[in-house]
């Protein structure tokens, strides 16, 4: 069983769509996460959830809308997709001590 | 901005111990250090952590110095697998809404 799992993997989209990406936790979880990794392989932390409910936002342009329905899933929607948006976006989720991140989405805006 | 700092990249041959440092100078007490790796694009895998105590599991083992300004990850026996980017990172842990912060991390190359 994936404990982090995320869809799509890979999603090319022209610059001005709609997208969204999903994720889920099987772990039981309190706390989620949208991570982003750029082309300099920086991983910057976007958002973070913990039972619904945002805990941290990093700054991060209000084209990016994470949802979270409920505990075991964090969505990120991002309305009016730039070429700076292309990155690889990492979702994650943490417990007590412990972060588990899922495999990632490959984000790549023409 | 992260708190700690590592070389940018380190090389170990196949079947020896690979030791990554780690410079944590302004570590608060409540802190623990997290170790995760990076292998190409696939998403950061937990190691190990500690807060004051060395700690081994079946992956590595993570010794802290005394003062708690610096930490070393211990790989026993290095294998080409390992060969991955590698991360210290301090954070509160989530049960105090952290939120880890990745620096550079280190580049290790496994080479034959």
């Amino acid at each position: 069983d994936t404990a982090v799992s995320q869809t799509p993997k890979y999603l090319v989209t022209q610059m001005g769509n709609d997208k969204s990406i999903k994720c889920e936790q099987n772990l039981g979880h309190d706390t989620m996460y949208w991570y982003k990794q750029d082309s300099k392989k920086f991983l910057k932390i976007m958002f973070s959830y913990n039972n619904k409910e945002l805990i941290i936002n990093e700054t991060v342009p209000n084209r990016f809308s994470p949802k979270s329905p409920d505990k075991a899933h964090l969505n990120l929607h991002i309305n009016s997709l730039e070429l700076g948006d292309s990155a690889v976006y990492f979702c994650a989720s943490s417990q007590a001590l412990g972060y588990t991140f899922g495999s990632g989405t490959r984000l790549t805006v023409v | 901005d992260a708190k700690t700092t590592q070389p940018t990249s380190m090389d170990c041959a196949e079947g020896r111990a690979a030791n990554l440092p780690c410079n944590h100078s302004t570590i608060s007490g409540n802190e623990y250090v997290y170790w995760y790796r990076q292998i190409h694009s696939q998403g950061p895998q937990y190691i190990i952590h500690g807060l004051k105590n060395n700690e081994t599991n079946e992956m590595a083992s993570l010794i802290i110095t005394e003062d708690r300004k610096s930490s070393t990850l211990i790989l026993p026996h290095a294998t080409l697998r390992d060969t991955a980017v590698y991360y210290c990172i301090v954070d509160l842990g989530s049960g105090n809404t952290g939120k880890l912060i990745f620096g550079q991390g280190t580049t290790l190359q496994v080479k034959p």
